[in-house]
């Protein structure tokens, strides 16, 4: 079964660390992975789409991996800033099926 | 570029009547749309994927009488929620893809059934 999982649901960091976010996908044959952020009450904004053939993306302070061996992918947010607190969702389109499978999403708050 | 508009973007309805949501892409034409829906804290839900001219395609457990989707033209996506309920008061998004692998997305339509 094809799924995507984002541990934890929801994280609390005080203003100016750095963080990473988790996600863990079931089937490597995935054709990108991409990063969101949904502010509450809105719809998605894209963050960083990863294609299968890349490891990494960058833009600003936000970097984005994907390891497809070990099925994981995590976003990395530096000096993060109020304004970072959203939820962050992943998602995998999957080579079969051609749906955009979500995780659960990460509740981020971040501390002044 | 990649732009896609939803519309309304709240709206409260009685139950027993049906509500319109539609969904344009402004910028480009989009061969595929996707409907989704939000529980407050959890995770989008695919619904339906539809096709410019075909009957839409229904994720399983979704009713297809009740979220009728209409794909009229390659700007143009409409869910009509028949005979609401309050169970049925939730977030909706839309997406559009004009390539396989990729979607772009509205901003969302907040349903409320009183």
């Amino acid at each position: 079964k094809q799924e995507v999982t984002q541990i934890p649901a929801a994280l609390s960091v005080p203003e100016g660390e750095n963080l990473v976010l988790n996600c863990s996908f079931t089937d490597s044959a995935i054709y990108n992975l991409q990063w969101f952020r949904q502010d509450p009450g809105k719809g998605l904004t894209s963050l960083l789409l990863i294609q299968s053939s890349q490891r990494e993306q960058t833009s600003g302070r936000l970097n984005a991996s994907l390891d497809k061996s070990s099925g994981r992918s995590t976003l990395y947010i530096a000096a993060s800033q109020p304004g970072d607190s959203a939820t962050y969702l992943c998602a995998a389109y999957y080579n079969q099926g051609g749906k955009l499978i979500f995780g659960q999403g990460t509740e981020l708050s971040v501390k002044p | 570029g990649a732009v896609v508009s939803q519309h309304p973007s709240w709206v409260i309805c009685k139950s027993g009547t049906s509500v319109k949501i539609e969904c344009r892409s402004l910028d480009f034409q989009a061969t595929t749309m996707f409907w989704y829906r939000q529980f407050p804290k959890q995770s989008l839900m695919l619904m339906a994927t539809s096709n410019e001219g075909s009957k839409a395609t229904y994720e399983q457990g979704v009713e297809k009488d009740k979220f009728l989707i209409n794909h009229a033209s390659l700007t143009l996506s409409t869910l009509t929620v028949t005979s609401a309920h309050p169970e049925d008061s939730s977030f909706y998004i839309c997406s559009a893809s004009r390539d396989p692998y990729e979607q772009y997305f509205g901003p969302g339509t907040r349903l409320t059934v009183t």
